[in-house]
């Protein structure tokens, strides 16, 4: 499958701060993303998505930008709370290709009161 | 919204017997199911793309002997990991897309862990 990475493997952030979790893609064909929050032993929970059609999109607390031209996202956590501590996936799909996503490395964010 | 259940959440079984892992799409018909492999401290690895009422897509490397994957109704698929060993123990988690071209949002269920001893 299409390779998608993470740059930091672990994230620690103060509560009330701003966090960004960095992904980085590979193939320059994918054309949809998205960031999924894992917390321990559950199953992954949609975030946020983004078209290729687009480099920023805004949801509640959270930001997805994404650099075509870099092959990066972000995602942006705004005034982060204890509840936002879990691990942060990245997810690129190829549209024409078929409905596989393909998930990066995940980064583990704590949030430390 | 979408909802995707899987069961059991966690099954532990000995070496050698085969497990039934079931996914379901609670209030929406998926057409195609997906499911994961995912080790501690690791990402999830798509293992096949279920496809209501044909074969499932195996991706490289993914022992489709090993791992059967039946998707019999547009609500549930099933993966059965044949005689398991220790290695196969892990936390199988499938998913769903809701929605016809152009959603693209997978619901994943909450996963199942797999022991075998």
């Amino acid at each position: 499958g299409e390779s998608v990475g993470l740059h930091l493997p672990t994230l620690s952030v103060q509560e009330g701060d701003n966090s960004i979790i960095n992904c980085a893609y590979s193939n320059s064909a994918s054309d949809y993303f998205i960031w999924y929050k894992q917390e321990s032993g559950k199953g992954p929970q949609f975030i946020i998505d983004i078209r290729s059609n687009m480099d920023k999109r805004q949801g509640q607390r959270v930001t997805v930008l994404l650099n075509k031209t870099v092959k990066h996202l972000s995602l942006q956590i705004a005034a982060t709370q204890p509840g936002d501590s879990a691990v942060y996936f990245c997810a690129e799909n190829t549209g024409n290709t078929g409905n596989q996503f393909y998930f990066g490395t995940g980064t583990s964010l704590t949030v430390i009161p | 919204g979408a909802v995707v259940s899987q069961h059991p959440s966690w099954v532990i079984c000995k070496s050698g017997t085969s497990v039934k892992i079931e996914c379901r799409s609670l209030d929406f018909q998926a057409t195609t199911m997906f499911w994961y492999r995912q080790f501690p401290k690791q990402s999830l690895m798509l293992m096949a793309t279920s496809n209501e009422g044909s074969k499932a897509t195996y991706e490289q490397g993914v022992e489709k002997d090993k791992f059967l994957i039946n998707h019999a109704s547009l609500t549930l698929s099933t993966l059965t990991v044949t005689s398991a060993h220790p290695e196969d123990s892990s936390f199988y988690i499938c998913s769903a897309r809701e929605g016809g071209a152009g959603a693209n949002v997978l619901t994943f269920g909450a996963g199942s862990r797999l022991t075998v001893l």
